[in-house]
């Protein structure tokens, strides 16, 4: 069975500072990865997607990665700033079955001013 | 309208009482996903549909849950003699193809208190 981590549970930062956050995945069987921002009270908007066959994605602040052998993945976020905060989670498409997202308990992200 | 629809929003109910969520998915899309998100965990898969049949309903916690889709677009979610740990955000997503292509699409969610 699937299972996906991601440490840590929460960060909090100051504003400008690079951070990662890490996901780990214990089956390689996977169609992708993707990255995750879920606001407060909101529904979740995917901000990355990798696929199997890919290393990293970029896009403007973000970058992720994926090493599927070791079955881990990190989400890379330059000059963080206070919009940032939200939980971001780490999801894995298996292949298995109907082909459904794994997702990871989350991380909760704080950047202060 | 452009993007996944949930109702309600938020629904309070007593225990043993029976609720309905539904879903409106985005026009054209056959795959629709629910799941369930409980305070501090990520989403947990609870059944997916490729066009009107269940292709998998193996995360439905027990046979209190149930879904339906039965024209092939809308969804609803159906828990009957709800219990206080029913408590959680009932999250529907939908896709065009299914998730394997990455192009998943989340409702804001549909959160259900059981007193």
């Amino acid at each position: 069975k699937q299972e996906v981590t991601q440490i840590p549970a929460a960060l909090s930062v100051p504003e400008g500072e690079n951070l990662v956050l890490n996901c780990s995945f214990t089956d390689s069987a996977i169609y992708n990865l993707q990255w995750f921002r879920q606001d407060p009270g909101k529904g979740l908007t995917s901000l990355l997607l990798i696929q199997s066959s890919q290393r990293e994605q970029t896009s403007g602040r973000l970058n992720a990665s994926l090493d599927k052998s070791s079955g881990r993945s990190t989400l890379y976020i330059a000059a963080s700033q206070p919009g940032d905060s939200a939980t971001y989670l780490c999801a894995v498409t298996i292949i298995q079955g109907a082909q459904k997202l794994v997702f990871g308990q989350g991380t909760r992200l704080t950047i202060n001013p | 309208g452009a993007g996944v629809s949930q109702t309600p929003s938020n629904k309070v109910t007593e225990k043993g009482k029976y609720v309905e969520l539904r879903c409106d998915p985005i026009s054209g899309h056959t795959a629709l996903y629910w799941y369930r998100q409980s305070l501090g965990q990520g989403p947990e898969f609870l059944i997916y549909f490729q066009g009107t049949g269940a292709a998998d309903d193996s995360g439905l916690p027990n046979d209190r849950f149930f879904a339906v889709r039965p024209e092939g677009s809308v969804s609803t979610l159906k828990i009957q003699r709800t219990e206080r740990g029913d408590s959680a955000v009932y999250l529907c997503a939908s896709s065009l193809r299914g998730a394997w292509t990455g192009e998943l699409f989340f409702g804001e969610g549909s959160r259900l208190t059981v007193l």
